[in-house]
This record gives C-alpha cells, sequence and structure tokens, in this order.
C-alpha cells in the first residue's frame, strides 16, 4: 500500500496568512494526488485535482503543485471559512490512501 | 443535482451484520465507479471498498476483505454495502463517494451514515 503523510498535522494561523501544507508519498504517484476540506460534522470537500487542477466551484487562493512523490496544498489568503483539516489521497493506486489530516485552527 | 444519500447505519452487537444503502440521483449512475470511505470517531478518512458501473469489478480494503460485500443496483440508482462479522474496529461514519468522469478525485460524497458496533 502507498503511504501518504501530510505535514504538519495541526496549525494555527490567523486571518490573511499564506499557508503550506505538505504531502509525502511512500512511493511514485505521478500526479495522481486529490485534496479535500472536511468541516466538523460534515462530508469531503474535493479542492484538487490531478495534484494541480483546481475542482469547479473552488475560489482560487486554493491552489496545489507536485508531482511524484511530494506535493504541496496553498492558501493564498486564509479566510475565516477555510479554518477545517485538510487531507491528501492518491488515486495512482488500490488500495486509495488518504493522508492523516492537517487541521487548521485559528490562531 | 447530484446527490448522494446513505442510510441504514445503526447500533449494531459485535458479530452481527449491517447493510448501507447509498441512493443517488442527478446523474447517469452506470457511468460512475462509486467507494465507500468511512471515518472512525475523531481519526481520518480510510478507504474500504469500491465498484465499477456495471458492478462486475470490485476492490476491498484488506481490513474488511471476507466481512464487507459492495453491490449496486442501476436500475434502482443504489450502492449497497453488506457488512457482515461486525468488530468494534468497524465503528465509523461511512460515506459513498462518486469518482469524478475526468479525474480520479471523489467529486460528490453522500452526507456520512454512523455504524456503532458494540454490546
Amino acid at each position: 500500500d502507498i503511504r501518504m503523510t501530510q505535514s504538519p498535522s495541526s496549525l494555527s494561523a490567523s486571518v490573511g496568512d499564506r499557508l503550506i501544507i505538505t504531502c509525502r508519498a511512500s512511493q511514485s504517484i505521478s500526479s495522481y494526488l486529490n485534496w479535500y476540506q472536511q468541516k466538523p460534522g460534515k462530508a469531503p470537500n474535493l479542492l484538487i485535482y490531478a495534484a494541480s487542477s483546481l475542482q469547479s466551484g473552488v475560489p482560487s487562493r486554493f491552489s496545489g503543485s507536485g508531482s511524484g512523490t511530494d506535493f504541496t496544498l496553498t492558501i493564498s489568503s486564509l479566510q475565516p471559512e477555510d479554518f477545517a483539516t485538510y487531507y491528501c489521497q492518491q488515486s495512482y493506486s488500490t488500495p486509495v490512501t488518504f493522508g492523516q489530516g492537517t487541521k487548521v485552527e485559528i490562531k | 443535482e447530484v446527490q448522494l444519500v446513505e442510510s441504514g447505519g445503526g447500533l449494531v452487537q459485535p458479530g452481527g451484520s449491517l447493510r448501507l444503502s447509498c441512493a443517488a440521483s442527478g446523474f447517469t449512475f452506470r457511468s460512475y465507479w462509486i467507494h465507500w470511505v468511512r471515518q472512525p470517531p475523531g481519526k481520518g478518512l480510510v478507504w474500504v471498498s469500491r465498484i465499477n458501473g456495471d458492478g462486475s469489478s470490485t476492490d476491498y480494503a484488506d481490513s474488511v476483505k471476507g466481512r464487507f460485500t459492495i453491490s449496486r443496483d442501476n436500475a434502482k440508482y443504489t450502492l449497497y454495502l453488506q457488512m457482515d462479522s461486525l468488530r468494534a474496529e468497524d465503528t465509523a461514519v461511512y460515506y459513498c463517494a462518486r469518482v469524478s468522469a475526468y479525474s480520479y478525485g471523489f467529486d460528490y460524497w453522500g452526507q456520512g451514515t454512523l455504524v456503532t458496533v458494540s454490546s
């Protein structure tokens, strides 16, 4: 199985901050990497697919980059509604695997 | 509007069985792979199983292989997860999720249904 490791596991940030979350795969997954946002009590929401493509309806302050084993999710200017938990997920091979999550809290 | 609505969760004793359903609408159900993903209380997302559009291909996580069975009824636009020999560690919110037609991301999710395995 491909192991996905996110860092950090949690962070505190302020509105307006630029945020970077990293995700590392245990082997190359090309660009088969997706990012999700999840708020408490809600289902995850797809933000970025194929490492860098913005899902329809997602604000442009979200962006993704990377290929192979190292990926990043960037939020250019954190908004109040962005405080949530973020997960990366590889869709390169079965079983599908997720990172452990990064919880973004208000400083 | 695309919708996925899970049902069938509840409290079950260890060793018991439960069948989850995921009712789909707003898209051509038979054209999509659908997955089950679960989330134990306070923890992260864990993939469970998947099925292709016509139901001829299925895969399972090792942790549920031999105990869970995924299936679908395309005429009823419904996905199922039959869960047998349930264990305490199967306690989680279970989500069904659709795989996007143009990427491999999960572009639509249901609201989730809670399964609690406890005596």
